[in-house]
């Protein structure tokens, strides 16, 4: 049984600091690795999308990377700013099995 | 290009009732799964329909049960509703490469559901 863990839980930073979240997982048999944020009460929105052959995907000043052998992936957020703020959440994703979602970090940038 | 649709976006329901949720995919995305979200449990999994069938399950009582029509779109069932399904529930869609991989999962905004 695939399980994710996300830490830290919770982070708050001072604007224009880099940072990294941690994504670890049991069962490297992933198909691919997903980054979400999710707003108060809203849905997720997809941020980056690492398939299992890939090492990193980068968008903008966000850079995702992913170790299957160690079980682990991180995003990494550049000059961090206020609207930065949310939950962000990693998914693995085993094909045809169901997508294991992490626990979720926090994040609060400070003006 | 249209995103994920849910409807509704808000539900009050009574102990006891049942409800029925709908999502309508992105165009042309086959693949739509469904989620809840609490705050103590975080999102779990429910069920994955592909091609209007149901492909994988989570670990849910048979209260929850969905399906999916020949457009892709899907609609998810719970029956004799409890004060713990109260939740955000998500939907997901994406499209299915050869093989069973996965491309980019797109959520809907979801439905808050309270039960009373």
């Amino acid at each position: 049984k695939q399980e994710v863990t996300q830490i830290p839980a919770a982070l708050s930073v001072p604007e224009g600091e880099n940072l990294v979240l941690n994504c670890s997982f049991t069962d490297s048999a992933i198909y691919n690795l997903q980054w979400f944020r999710q707003d108060p009460g809203k849905g997720l929105t997809s941020l980056l999308l690492i398939q299992s052959s890939q090492r990193e995907q980068t968008s903008g000043r966000l850079n995702a990377s992913l170790d299957k052998s160690s079980g682990r992936s991180t995003l990494y957020i550049a000059a961090s700013q206020p609207g930065d703020s949310a939950t962000y959440l990693c998914a693995a994703s085993g094909g045809y099995q169901k997508v294991t979602f992490g626990t979720g970090t926090k994040l609060q940038v400070i003006p | 290009k249209a995103g994920v649709t849910q409807t509704p976006r808000y539900l009050i329901k009574t102990r006891g009732q049942q409800v029925t949720l709908s999502c309508s995919p992105i165009s042309g995305h086959r693949s739509v799964s469904w989620y809840q979200q609490t705050p103590g449990q975080g999102l779990q999994f429910l069920f994955e329909y592909f091609s209007e069938t149901q492909r994988n399950k989570g670990n849910f009582p048979g209260r929850f049960s969905g399906r999916q029509f020949s457009n892709s779109r899907s609609e998810m069932n719970v029956s004799t509703l409890e004060l713990g399904d109260s939740a955000l529930y998500l939907c997901a869609s994406s499209q299915t490469k050869t093989g069973g991989g996965r491309t980019e999962a797109f959520f809907g905004q979801g439905t808050r559901l309270t039960v009373v």
